[in-house]
């Protein structure tokens, strides 16, 4: 069966720009998470769906924010974007929460 | 009290030879710790989870040791081969819970 697909693969944005990163969940799987990983911080949570719900959200400040919509399917969006925000951002689905998660390759931002 | 400790960052270890990564949680609510593997340029893959209602798990060449009084648990990898080389991610959570918290991750450079 399909993986996780995330688009765009790459991508590179101007400080102080927006961006929105989708990602397609395995089919079947309800529950859509968001991590981000960096070098420094190495890998963290930004939030959960399920059935287009936000079930839990990291620490990160409200410029991250995400959605899912009626056929799984999640986006992510980063407002007024920031050198630090630079990192590869994956996403992971599952029939439910933490269990049996698989991740997508990922989408590398980069914020120049 | 949410932290996952990981060490060593990096370890070489000759083909054939026994890879041990460690790792220490705080949170004694955690009841699920996955080990991930991930190679450069995609997401971490799931290799091995365990409850901590047993005290290891074994699937082919990788174990899981679990230690509930010290709050540790360690990836053994037995006769490494260089397609092991990779980066290793212990994460841990609650059974219900809807994220992983992942140690720092270690490198591990398996050499012929």
């Amino acid at each position: 069966k399909a993986g996780v697909t995330q688009t765009p693969r790459y991508l590179i944005k101007t400080r102080g720009q927006q961006v929105t990163l989708s990602c397609s969940p395995i089919s079947g799987h309800r529950s859509v998470s968001w991590y981000q990983q960096t070098p420094g911080q190495g890998l963290q949570f930004l939030f959960e769906y399920f059935s287009e719900t936000q079930r839990n959200k990291g620490n990160f400040p409200g410029r991250f924010s995400g959605r899912q919509f009626s056929n799984s399917r999640s986006e992510m969006n980063v407002s007024t974007l920031e050198l630090g925000d630079s990192a590869l951002y994956l996403c992971a689905s599952s029939l439910e929460g933490v269990n049996g998660y698989t991740f997508g390759s990922g989408t590398r931002l980069t914020v120049v | 009290q949410q932290q996952v400790k990981q060490s060593p960052q990096s370890l070489i270890v000759q083909k054939g030879g026994i890879s041990i990564i460690n790792c220490a949680y705080e949170n004694t609510a955690f009841d699920y710790f996955p080990w991930y593997q991930q190679f450069p340029g995609k997401g971490p893959a799931l290799l091995i989870a365990i409850r901590p209602d047993v005290s290891e798990k074994k699937e082919g060449r990788f174990t899981i040791s679990f230690n509930k009084s010290a709050k540790q648990f360690s990836l053994h990898i037995m006769d490494s081969q260089p397609g092991d080389s990779a980066t290793y991610f212990c994460a841990a959570s609650t059974q219900a819970g809807t994220a992983l918290i992942f140690g720092k991750g270690t490198t591990l450079s398996v050499s012929s």
